[in-house]
């Protein structure tokens, strides 16, 4: 049981260019969701997804789209990369069940645009 | 979108103290969470309350639900070196989307 796994660890991207950041769970939890961490500051919820083929915008959606085809994975797509999106990216994921309903997080990828 | 404040924002105590740190919110939570966050790395999960009023430990740390579904605190008992790094208080909506405060660094000196 990986829990929630994310890759790369690490990148760097141009200004324009486009990456894609992987996330899976292998906890079956419906929920699973994106947060950018930037330096010295709290969370931020970027999208979240209540089950596969379902998003939800959250508070910091601009620049950013993903998709839900399955349970188990999440992916974050960054179109025309600006340093702004110059952050640490964390995916998490939670169950729908009543009694467990904590929220679990990846390692994070660490995105630098220049 | 809600606010979370926490407090303090850091913190620098001797080893052996214990510490205790809050958030409150201006909307009711169905779920509080609190995370230790290290250098480097995800929040990892500590502590998360259900009921109002609920006061649950896990070993040297205790964390209560408010009476009023607004706010939380997290106290540590006889602080170790190894408690140094960021905590983050976070609340669940009804619609399971977490708020996350903006984190109390805690430094421990030996």
């Amino acid at each position: 049981n990986a829990g929630v796994t994310q890759t790369p660890k690490f990148r760097i991207l141009k200004i324009g260019q486009s990456m894609t950041l992987q996330c899976t769970q292998d906890m079956n939890h419906n929920y699973m969701y994106w947060y950018r961490q930037d330096p010295g500051m709290g969370l931020k919820l970027i999208y979240y997804s209540v089950g596969a083929g379902i998003t939800d915008k959250g508070e910091v959606p601009n620049g950013y789209n993903v998709s839900r085809s399955t349970t188990e994975d999440f992916p974050l797509r960054l179109e025309l990369a600006a340093p702004s999106q110059t952050s640490v990216y964390f995916c998490a994921s939670s169950s729908i069940l009543r009694d467990y309903r904590e929220q679990y997080f990846g390692p994070g990828t660490r995105l630098t645009v220049t | 979108g809600q606010q979370l404040n926490q407090s303090p924002q850091s913190m620098f105590i001797q080893e052996g103290e214990d510490v205790s740190m809050n958030c409150t919110s201006s909307s009711i939570f169905n779920t509080w969470l609190w995370y230790k966050q290290d250098p480097g790395e995800g929040p990892v999960l500590l502590i998360a309350l259900y009921k109002a009023g609920e006061l649950t430990s896990n070993g040297r740390l205790t964390a209560q639900f408010g009476i009023t579904r607004k706010d939380s605190f997290l106290n540590i008992s006889a602080s170790i070196p190894s408690d140094v790094g960021i905590y983050f208080c976070a609340g669940r909506d009804n619609f399971n989307k977490f708020y996350f405060g903006s984190g109390t660094k805690l430094n421990v000196k030996p």
